[in-house]
C-alpha cells in the first residue's frame, strides 16, 4: 500500500535557524509529492508540490527534491521565520488516484 | 473565488447521539473530499465522491457514518450514533474534474468535533 513517514515533532527553532523536516514514502505506483501547512486555526494549504524524480518544489523560502532513489521528499528552509510556526504534513498521490495519503504531521515552533 | 465552507466550526456532543456536518465545495468541482484528522494523525480519507456518485468509500465505518452529495454539488457527513473515538476534526476538500495527479486538493477550516 501506499505510506508516508515523517519527522516526529514537536520542533522548536529560533528565528533565522535553518529548517529540515524529513518524509519518506512507500508507494505501489509513481506518485506525485506534496508538502501542506495548516496554520493555527486554518485549514490545510498547498505549500510545494513536485510531480516527478529530481523534481525541486519550492515556495514561500521552503524547498523539498523529490528523490527516488531514497523515496524522501524533505522539506528545508533556509533561515525561518516566527510565521512559519504551523503543523506540516507530507502526502503522496499515485497516478490514477485522486486521493492524498498523508502522514502524520509535524508541529513546527519558532521563537523569536 | 470562494473557498472550501464548511459548518459547523465546532461541536460538542455527548456519545450516542448524532450529528451531522455541511461542506460546500469550490464551484465547479467535481471531487469532493471527506477526511478525517484524528489529534496527532494525518488526515484520513473517509469518503471521495465524484459529482453525485461514490468513487471511493473503504475506509467509512458504515455502521455509523453516512454521507451523501444528492444534487452533485455540497456534501453531508452524518455520525450515528456517536463513540468517544470519534472526536477529531472532519475535513472537507475538493478538486476539479478531471485534474491531473499534480493538481492540489483546496481544504476547508474543518469541523472539530468532540465527543463526550
Amino acid at each position: 500500500g501506499n505510506s508516508v513517514t515523517q519527522m516526529e515533532g514537536p520542533v522548536t527553532l529560533s528565528e533565522e535557524a535553518f529548517l529540515t523536516i524529513n518524509c519518506t514514502y512507500t508507494a505501489t505506483g509513481y506518485p506525485s509529492l506534496f508538502w501542506y501547512v495548516q496554520y493555527p486555526g486554518e485549514g490545510l494549504q498547498l505549500l510545494l508540490k513536485a510531480t516527478k524524480a529530481d523534481d525541486k518544489g519550492s515556495n514561500k523560502g521552503f524547498e523539498a527534491t523529490y528523490r527516488k532513489e531514497t523515496t524522501s521528499f524533505h522539506l528545508e528552509k533556509g533561515s525561518v521565520q516566527v510565521s512559519d510556526s504551523a503543523v506540516y504534513f507530507c502526502a503522496l498521490r499515485v497516478f490514477g488516484n485522486e486521493k492524498l495519503t498523508f502522514g502524520t504531521g509535524t508541529r513546527l515552533t519558532i521563537i523569536p | 473565488e470562494a473557498g472550501v465552507a464548511q459548518s459547523p466550526r465546532y461541536k460538542i456532543i455527548e456519545k450516542r447521539q448524532s450529528v451531522a456536518f455541511w461542506c460546500n465545495p469550490i464551484s465547479g468541482h467535481a471531487t469532493l473530499y471527506w477526511y478525517q484528522q484524528i489529534l496527532g494523525q494525518g488526515p484520513k480519507l473517509l469518503i471521495q465522491f465524484q459529482n453525485n456518485g461514490v468513487v471511493d468509500d473503504s475506509q467509512l465505518p458504515k455502521d455509523r457514518f453516512s454521507a451523501e452529495r444528492l444534487k452533485g454539488v455540497d456534501s453531508t457527513l452524518k455520525i450515528q450514533p456517536a463513540k468517544l473515538e470519534d472526536s477529531a476534526v472532519y475535513l472537507c476538500a475538493s478538486s476539479p474534474i478531471g485534474a491531473a495527479d499534480n493538481s492540489p486538493l483546496h481544504f476547508g477550516n474543518g469541523t472539530r468535533l468532540t465527543v463526550t
